[in-house]
C-alpha cells in the first residue's frame, strides 16, 4: 500500500529552528509537496520537490532524498504564526496525491 | 485568499437530508477536486474532474454526489448521510491534474446529526 508517515504533534521555540520529517511509500514519485494549514483555514502550498536535494524559500526550506524516500521541511527564525499543521503529500506514477496526516506545530515564546 | 470559495463554511444536518455544497474558482484552472479532512487523518481524494470529466471516483459511497457544470463550478450533493460523514469537506483547484500546486478553499465544517 501507499503510505506517508509524518510525527503527529511538535513543539518549538520563537527564534528558533524546527525540522519535520516525512517518509514516504508510494506506487512511483512524481513530486512531493509541502502545504501549511492554519486551524480553520485552507492548505496553502509552501514548497515543490522532484529532484534530490534542498529548496530554499526565504526561512522555509524543504529537502529530497528520493533513494531514501524521505523529505524534510526547516523552519527558521520561527514565529508565532508558523503555528499551524504542516502537510507533506507525494504524488504518485498516476499523478494521485498521497497526503500525509499532518504534524501540528506548536510553537511557544 | 487563494481564489478558490466554498460555501456554506459550517453546515449541520440530519441523516434524512439533503444538502449540496459549493465551490467556485475564477482563476482559469481545468481541474477541480473534493477532499474529505477529518481530524488527525490524511487528506482523502473523493473526486477529480479533469476538463468538466470526472476522472477519479475513489470508492465514494453513492450518499456523495458530485456535479461540474462548468470548469468554474463543483458541487458535492449529500443524501442520508451519516454521523461519520461529519468532517471538513475541502475543495481544490489546479490549472490541471499534473500540475505543481492546488489551491484550496477554505473548506465547509459538516456536522451530520
Amino acid at each position: 500500500g501507499q503510505n506517508i508517515d509524518q510525527p503527529t504533534e511538535m513543539t518549538a521555540t520563537e527564534g528558533a529552528i524546527v525540522q519535520i520529517n516525512c517518509t514516504y511509500q508510494t506506487s512511483g514519485f512524481n513530486g512531493l509537496f509541502w502545504y501549511q494549514q492554519h486551524a480553520g483555514e485552507a492548505p496553502t502550498f509552501l514548497s515543490y520537490n522532484v529532484l534530490d536535494g534542498l529548496e530554499e524559500k526565504g526561512r522555509f526550506s524543504s529537502f529530497l532524498s528520493r533513494s531514501k524516500g524521505y523529505s524534510y521541511l526547516l523552519l527558521k527564525e520561527l514565529q508565532m504564526k508558523d503555528s499551524a499543521s504542516y502537510l507533506c503529500a507525494v504524488r504518485d506514477s498516476n499523478y494521485q496525491l498521497i497526503w500525509g496526516a499532518g504534524t501540528k506545530l506548536i510553537i511557544k515564546p | 485568499e487563494t481564489g478558490v470559495t466554498q460555501t456554506p463554511r459550517h453546515l449541520v444536518m440530519g441523516m434524512t437530508n439533503k444538502k449540496s455544497l459549493k465551490c467556485e474558482q475564477h482563476l482559469g484552472h481545468n481541474a477541480m477536486y473534493w477532499y474529505k479532512q477529518s481530524a488527525k487523518k490524511p487528506l482523502e481524494l473523493m473526486f477529480v474532474y479533469n476538463f468538466k470529466e470526472q476522472t477519479e471516483n475513489n470508492s465514494v459511497p453513492s450518499r456523495f454526489s458530485p456535479e461540474c457544470p462548468n470548469s468554474s463550478h463543483l458541487f458535492l450533493h449529500l443524501h442520508t448521510l451519516q454521523p461519520e460523514d461529519s468532517a471538513l469537506y475541502l475543495c481544490a483547484s489546479s490549472p490541471k491534474m499534473e500540475n505543481t500546486e492546488a489551491f484550496f478553499g477554505q473548506g465547509t465544517r459538516l456536522t451530520v446529526v
